[in-house]
């Protein structure tokens, strides 16, 4: 059964500074998906990595992947208090009827 | 085509009470999902179809939960004789294939369910 562990689970943080999110799987994925979500709406897809090594950047966030260690990091950088939000990554694969299985999710708070 | 549309947004009912969610995917894409989310987790998995075919179902869905997709278009989830542990969000999601083998997949907004 495909697993998914996100760490840490809740992360407050001051603006400006930096922090990474983890993300291990536990078998052979074909994708790795991070999501955003705020509070009581759905999901926000933040990016897609389909191969090891695959490096993604959108604004203050960076996402990559290394499929030999089962791990995609998410790396946010000079955090502002809009990053807020829980955030989420998920995999899918052939295995697994291409559906997602999403980790438990990282409650970020930027404190001005 | 405005994204995955799902109805009602919010729905509370009496234990015991029967209730439906529909969901409207992208219009192109022939894959829909249901997942459930309860406050703190992130989503489980529970079905989905290909087309109107349905493709997998999760032991989480009890005998109580059933799933349609009868012309392959919009989708409807039922929970039978409700209990408070069905309480929680119902996302729907819509996929298709992308060029160069990547799945995309787009959640609606949700349907959020309180059983009292």
């Amino acid at each position: 059964e495909l697993k998914v562990e996100q760490n840490p689970l809740f992360l407050s943080m001051q603006e400006g500074k930096n922090y990474t999110i983890y993300c291990n799987y536990s078998t052979t994925s074909d994708r790795l998906y991070w999501y955003r979500q705020d509070p009581g709406k759905s999901l926000e897809s933040l990016f897609v990595l389909l191969s090891n090594g695959a490096v993604k950047q959108e604004g203050r966030l960076m996402a990559s992947l290394d499929t030999k260690a089962r791990l995609s990091t998410l790396h946010i950088t000079a955090a502002v208090h809009d990053l807020s939000a829980t955030y989420f990554c998920a995999v899918d694969n052939w295995t697994s009827g291409s559906r997602l299985t999403f980790g438990e999710g990282t409650q970020l708070t930027v404190n001005p | 085509d405005t994204g995955v549309s799902q109805d009602p947004r919010h729905k509370i009912t009496k234990r015991g009470q029967n209730v439906t969610f529909r969901c409207d995917p992208i219009s192109e894409h022939n894959r829909l999902y249901w997942y459930r989310q309860t406050l703190g987790q992130g989503p489980e998995f529970l079905t989905y179809f290909q087309n109107e075919a349905q493709l997998e179902k999760s032991r989480l869905l009890s005998d109580r939960f059933s799933a349609e997709r009868p012309k392959g278009s919009f989708s409807t989830l039922e929970i039978q004789r409700t209990e408070q542990g069905d309480s929680a969000m119902y996302l729907c999601a819509s996929s298709d294939r992308l060029p160069g083998g990547l799945y995309g997949y787009t959640f609606g907004s949700g349907t959020r369910l309180t059983v009292v």
